[in-house]
């Protein structure tokens, strides 16, 4: 069966820091993948998404950046935190239009 | 361009009455529709999808959904509610390319006990 998984859970980052979030998927091939930020009170906004290794979409321009180094890794990184990257941070991934989407369990950013 | 409208950020009922949350979309092409559930501090589940088949889409928790094409709707339902139902709903719509899913802005379900 196909899984996801997202780490960490919850993470406690300073302003300039960096940052280095992942997921992996098992179970499938070739996914779509996706980065999703929910922001307090507000719904999800799309960040990056990518359908093959090596090809990422950004949907916001931002200090963020997403790599897809192997078929079922997808990261989330940064080079210097800001305020206004707290949120909570979700990974998903599809196959296909009728299949929806899958999303791992998230991880709570708190930039201080 | 494809949208998905949620009528209201918070619906308030109260346990066993009917649970109605409102979505209605906009697509050029026959879409298929999702509702997914997400509980505090975890990721979306899917509740249930309309992929063409039946328009009357039954799924986990007791809950079901109707797709109506002359209303462009897909309201999610549950005759009885349970004080285990709260939780935010979204729903969301499938784009015409890249498999990408258009999202509601969410309603959030209070269950008064």
């Amino acid at each position: 069966s196909q899984t996801i998984h997202q780490w960490p859970a919850t993470l406690v980052q300073p302003v300039g820091s960096p940052l280095s979030l992942e997921c992996t998927v098992e179970g499938t091939s070739n996914p779509n993948l996706y980065w999703y930020r929910q922001a307090a009170g507000r719904g999800l906004q799309l960040l990056f998404y990518s359908v093959g290794i090596g090809q990422i979409s950004s949907e916001v321009p931002q200090n963020l950046s997403a790599s897809r180094p192997q078929d079922r890794q997808f990261i989330l990184s940064s080079k210097k935190l800001l305020l206004s990257d707290s949120g909570f941070y979700l990974c998903a991934w599809s196959l296909g239009a009728a299949s929806g989407y899958t999303f791992g369990s998230g991880t709570r950013l708190t930039v201080v | 361009a494809q949208s998905v409208t949620q009528l209201g950020s918070h619906v308030s009922v109260s346990e066993g009455a009917l649970v109605l949350l409102r979505c209605n979309y906009s697509s050029s092409v026959p879409p298929y529709l999702f509702w997914y559930v997400q509980y505090p501090n975890q990721g979306l589940q899917l509740l249930l999808k309309y992929t063409s088949a039946a328009t009357l889409v039954k799924g986990i928790n007791g809950f079901e959904a109707e797709f109506k094409k002359s209303e462009t709707s897909f309201h999610l339902t549950k005759p009885s509610a349970h004080m285990s139902d709260a939780a935010e709903y979204f729903c969301a719509v499938s784009a015409d390319s890249n498999y990408q899913l258009i999202w509601g802005a969410g309603t959030k379900l209070i269950i008064k006990p």
